[in-house]
C-alpha cells in the first residue's frame, strides 16, 4: 500500500534555530517527491520538488533531501523565523497506469516562538 | 495564491441546507480537483476534473456533487451533509499531470 509518514507529528522551536522534518514514504512506482508549506487558513504552496535522481535541492532557508534507496526524504529549515510556523507536508508521485496519483502525509506542524 | 480563487472562505451550515462551494483559476490548467482536509488526517482527494470531464471519484456520498462547466471554474455542490462533513475544502489546479497550485480553501462547519 502506497504510504507517507512524516514526523515528528508537532515541533516546537526558538526562533532562529535550526529544524529537519522527516519524510518515510512506501511509494511505487515513485514519480516525484513535494514539500508543501500550509500556512493556518491557507491552501498548501510548493516548496521543492526532487525527482528519483536529484539527492538534495534548496529554496532559500529551506533544504531537502532525498535517499531514494532508503525512500526517505528530510527539510531542513535555517535559522528559522516567526513565518516560517505553519504546516509542512510531503506529498509523493505514483505514476501508474492510469495516470499520477498524489499521497499526501498528514503534516509537521511546526511552531516558531520568539 | 491568487492564481486560485475560492468563495465563500468560510460557510456555516445546517444539515438540511443545500449550499456550493466555487472555485476559479486563472492559470489556464486543464485540471482541476477538489481536497478534503481534515484536522489531524492527510489531504484526500474527492474528484478530479480533466478538460472539464470528470476522471476520478474516490467513492465520495452522493451528497457532494461536484459541477465543471469550463475549464476554469469548479464547483462543489452540498446538501444534507453531516457533521463529520466538517473541514477544510480544497481546490487545485494543474496543467496536466504537474504541479498542483491550491487555492485558499473554504472552511466548511456542519451544525
Amino acid at each position: 500500500k502506497n504510504q507517507v509518514e512524516q514526523s515528528p507529528q508537532s515541533l516546537i522551536i526558538l526562533e532562529g534555530k535550526n529544524c529537519t522534518l522527516q519524510c518515510n514514504y512506501t511509494v511505487s512506482p515513485f514519480s516525484n517527491l513535494r514539500w508543501y508549506k500550509q500556512d493556518t487558513g491557507r491552501g498548501p504552496v510548493s516548496l521543492t520538488i526532487m525527482t528519483f535522481s536529484e539527492n538534495t535541492k534548496s529554496n532559500g532557508r529551506y533544504t531537502a533531501t532525498l535517499d531514494a534507496d532508503t525512500k526517505q526524504s528530510s527539510l531542513h529549515i535555517t535559522a528559522s523565523q516567526l513565518s516560517d510556523s505553519a504546516s509542512y507536508i510531503c506529498v509523493v508521485s505514483a505514476l501508474g497506469q492510469a495516470g499520477t496519483a498524489l499521497i499526501f502525509g498528514k503534516g509537521t506542524t511546526l511552531s516558531v516562538s520568539s | 495564491e491568487t492564481g486560485v480563487t475560492q468563495t465563500p472562505r468560510h460557510l456555516v451550515m445546517g444539515m438540511t441546507n443545500k449550499k456550493s462551494l466555487k472555485c476559479e483559476q486563472h492559470l489556464g490548467h486543464n485540471a482541476m480537483y477538489w481536497y478534503k482536509q481534515s484536522a489531524k488526517k492527510p489531504l484526500e482527494l474527492m474528484f478530479v476534473y480533466n478538460f472539464k470531464e470528470q476522471t476520478e471519484n474516490n467513492s465520495v456520498p452522493s451528497r457532494f456533487s461536484p459541477e465543471c462547466p469550463n475549464s476554469s471554474h469548479l464547483f462543489l455542490h452540498l446538501h444534507t451533509l453531516q457533521p463529520e462533513d466538517s473541514a477544510l475544502y480544497l481546490c487545485a489546479s494543474s496543467h496536466k499531470s504537474r504541479e498542483q497550485f491550491f487555492g485558499p480553501g473554504t472552511r466548511l462547519t456542519v451544525l
